[in-house]
């Protein structure tokens, strides 16, 4: 157990939908980390924020959108969902921003599986 | 942005050493190398991580030659259990500002009794 916490962990929905998805990182890490892992498009880095505020964006679709609240969790926002979005999303956060000497370890959660029909 | 490339598959036995090579020539200069291990229907899980040179925990090494043009990660002595995708992620920051991290497809090891 990583100590990283995803809800829901299924997701069935359909084309156009519009869905959340929840991170809550180990507790005292300030960094969330979300990465998308398809079977055609392997793990792909999609944002990251660090005590609130948005520090690096990957591929993260103009339909997506990420943010992280006062008490440290993370929301994942989806919208439009066509059929390709289906994939597992994983969440992971980490003690350091990534400033600053090697940033460390990510711990990664148990991902949620989104699929799109 | 760097472009990570690795073997797709490996075999091995038990108690082999079982290096495996990811190549990022397009690394950056505030890029660091990590290196993950996942099972199926997990999340991937950090094994280790390096900037230059040669680093060592209790459970691999990490060789980086000068250049940083790639990265080699070493399990010694294998077992059943190291059956899994390891990824190479480039990316980060090292003494810098954060920016994109770049896994590659995976390398699946598969260790035979």
């Amino acid at each position: 157990d990583s100590g990283v916490t995803q809800t829901p962990k299924h997701l069935i929905t359909a084309t156009g939908q519009r869905v959340t998805l929840r991170c809550s990182p180990r507790s005292g890490d300030l960094s969330v980390y979300w990465y998308q892992q398809s079977l055609d498009q392997g793990l792909q880095f999609l944002i990251q924020y660090y005590n609130g505020e948005e520090r690096a964006k990957g591929n993260i679709l103009e339909r997506f959108s990420a943010q992280q609240f006062p008490d440290l969790h993370s929301e994942l926002n989806l919208s439009s969902l066509e059929l390709g979005d289906s994939a597992l999303y994983f969440c992971a956060s980490s003690a350091q921003a990534g400033t600053g000497g090697l940033p460390g370890e990510q711990f990664f959660g148990p991902g949620t599986r989104l699929t799109v029909l | 942005l760097a472009k990570t490339t690795q073997p797709i598959s490996m075999d091995s036995y038990e108690g082999q050493e079982v290096n495996i090579t990811c190549s990022h020539n397009n690394i950056a200069t505030n890029d660091y190398i990590t290196w993950y291990q996942q099972f199926p229907s997990q999340g991937p899980r950090f094994i280790i991580q390096g900037y230059k040179t040669k680093v060592t925990n209790e459970v691999a090494s990490l060789f980086i030659p000068a250049d940083r043009k790639s990265s080699t990660l070493s399990l010694p002595r294998v077992s059943l259990s190291d059956t899994a995708v390891y990824y190479c992620l480039v990316g980060g920051s090292y003494g810098g500002s954060q920016g994109n991290l770049i896994f590659g497809k995976g390398t699946k090891l598969s260790v035979k009794p």
